[in-house]
């Protein structure tokens, strides 16, 4: 059964730091990872999505890693803002499903 | 506006009492996922459409849940003879699978349920 974790559950920074996020999980049979953003009660918003043959994306301020033989990612977040207080969920895909991580809460102060 | 539409939004009920959520995807998506989230915990999978099949379910998905997916467009989420353990926030999601590349997930805002 794929396990997936993310360290740290919590973070707290003020703005303009660097940060990364990371995720592990347990079976490296994945099609594709994905991090996603959830504001309290709320949906949840795709980030990134890394296919299993890519090693990284970047979108903006964001850059995931892949490394799939070693059950890794890692979310970099560039110059943090207060706006990018919320949770992030590191998400990988099995044969139908993703299973998901706790999560990591995120907290930008001004 | 053309994401994943949740209806409704929120819903309160007292034990025993039937519910149903309906889930609008992204019209040219062919899955579509349900998924549970508790306070603190990720999205647990529940069950997943390719258009119109019911493909998987998970044990999370007693006999009081049933999902239908008819036509392959919109989805509906019954619970029979809702428990106090069945409050959580209700997710759908929708993908458009093309191998062989797996679709990214769109999430609807949920629809959190309340079981008094």
């Amino acid at each position: 059964k794929q396990e997936v974790t993310q360290i740290p559950a919590a973070l707290s920074v003020p703005e303009g730091e660097n940060l990364v996020l990371n995720c592990s999980f347990t079976d490296s049979a994945i099609y594709n990872l994905q991090w996603f953003r959830q504001d309290p009660g709320k949906g949840l918003t795709s980030l990134l999505l890394i296919q299993s043959s890519q090693r990284e994306q970047t979108s903006g301020r964001l850059n995931a890693s892949l490394d799939k033989s070693s059950g890794r990612s890692t979310l970099y977040i560039a110059a943090s803002q207060p706006g990018d207080s919320a949770t992030y969920l590191c998400a990988v895909e099995g044969y139908s499903t993703l299973t998901f991580g706790k999560g990591t809460m995120l907290l930008v102060s001004p | 506006d053309t994401g994943v539409s949740q209806n409704p939004r929120h819903k309160i009920t007292k034990r025993g009492q039937n519910v149903t959520f309906r889930c609008d995807p992204i019209s040219e998506h062919n899955r579509l996922y349900w998924y549970r989230q508790t306070l603190g915990q990720g999205p647990e999978f529940l069950t997943y459409f390719q258009n119109e099949a019911q493909l998987e379910k998970s044990r999370l998905l007693s006999d009081r849940f049933s999902a239908e997916r008819p036509k392959g467009s919109f989805s509906t989420l019954e619970i029979q003879r809702t428990e106090q353990g069945d409050s959580a926030m209700y997710l759908c999601a929708s993908s458009l699978d093309a191998p062989p590349l797996t679709g990214e997930l769109f999430f609807g805002e949920g629809s959190r349920l309340t079981v008094l």
